[in-house]
């Protein structure tokens, strides 16, 4: 399974774009790279997920490289719920996930 | 909604013990997992089951089983529980990739 490295943590100001990134150079060409959060004393869940294209939905956007060696999860204007760790994962061979540690983003009111 | 439910929010049980974290899945998914979760290591993936009465090992096996009786229930087992597997345990389910949906986490202590 692919490796990820993310910085292990975040600020951003309230209502300020978030450029959270990930790096995962030994993806392979059928990964998918997929993203997830864990809110404070939740399970962790789906934010969104792509494969080559950039992705949008109501959540956030995913800017994928065009050698797919990193991706970029964008919140676009950045709320005090937006706290929160963000895992990004690439997919491998099974329908099993491995998490790593993810970012820790920090929203300041 | 999925819904995923884990059976205890806390638990306390002595070293020795045999303890049994259940978890139950309301969406006929076929995929489910157990990970547990400790400060500074993320989230570690102990078992995961494709299917009924199947079982695979994740990264963190050593000290835990499972079962998988019922397509909607996957049990995780400490056979003997000790100390160090004091920690957060979570279940999900999920059908692909995309679908995977947590339960709110067990925590347990050891003591």
């Amino acid at each position: 399974d692919a490796k990820t490295t993310q910085p292990n943590s975040m600020e951003s100001n309230e209502e300020e774009p978030v450029h959270l990134p990930c790096n995962h150079s030994t993806i392979s060409g059928t990964d998918y790279i997929h993203w997830y959060r864990q809110l404070p004393s939740q399970g962790p869940e789906y934010v969104i997920h792509g494969l080559t294209s950039n992705v949008n939905n109501r959540m956030a956007s995913l800017a994928i490289a065009e050698d797919r060696k990193s991706s970029t999860l964008i919140l676009h204007r950045a709320t005090l719920r937006d706290a929160a760790v963000y895992y990004c994962i690439p997919s491998g061979t099974g329908n099993q996930f491995y998490f790593g540690t993810g970012t820790s983003l920090t929203v300041i009111p | 909604d999925v819904k995923v439910t884990q059976s205890s929010r806390y638990l306390v049980k002595r070293t020795g013990e045999k303890v049994f974290l259940e978890c139950v899945q309301d969406m006929d998914h076929e995929n489910m997992f157990w990970y547990r979760q400790d400060p500074g290591l993320g989230l570690r993936l102990i078992y995961f089951s494709y299917d009924v009465k199947m079982k695979e090992k994740g990264d963190i096996p050593e000290g835990y089983s499972v079962s998988r009786e019922k397509k909607e229930r996957f049990s995780l087992i400490l056979e003997s529980a000790s100390t160090n597997q004091t920690s957060m345990y979570l279940c999900a389910s999920s059908l692909s990739l995309r679908g995977y949906t947590f339960g709110s986490g067990t925590r347990l202590t050891v003591v």
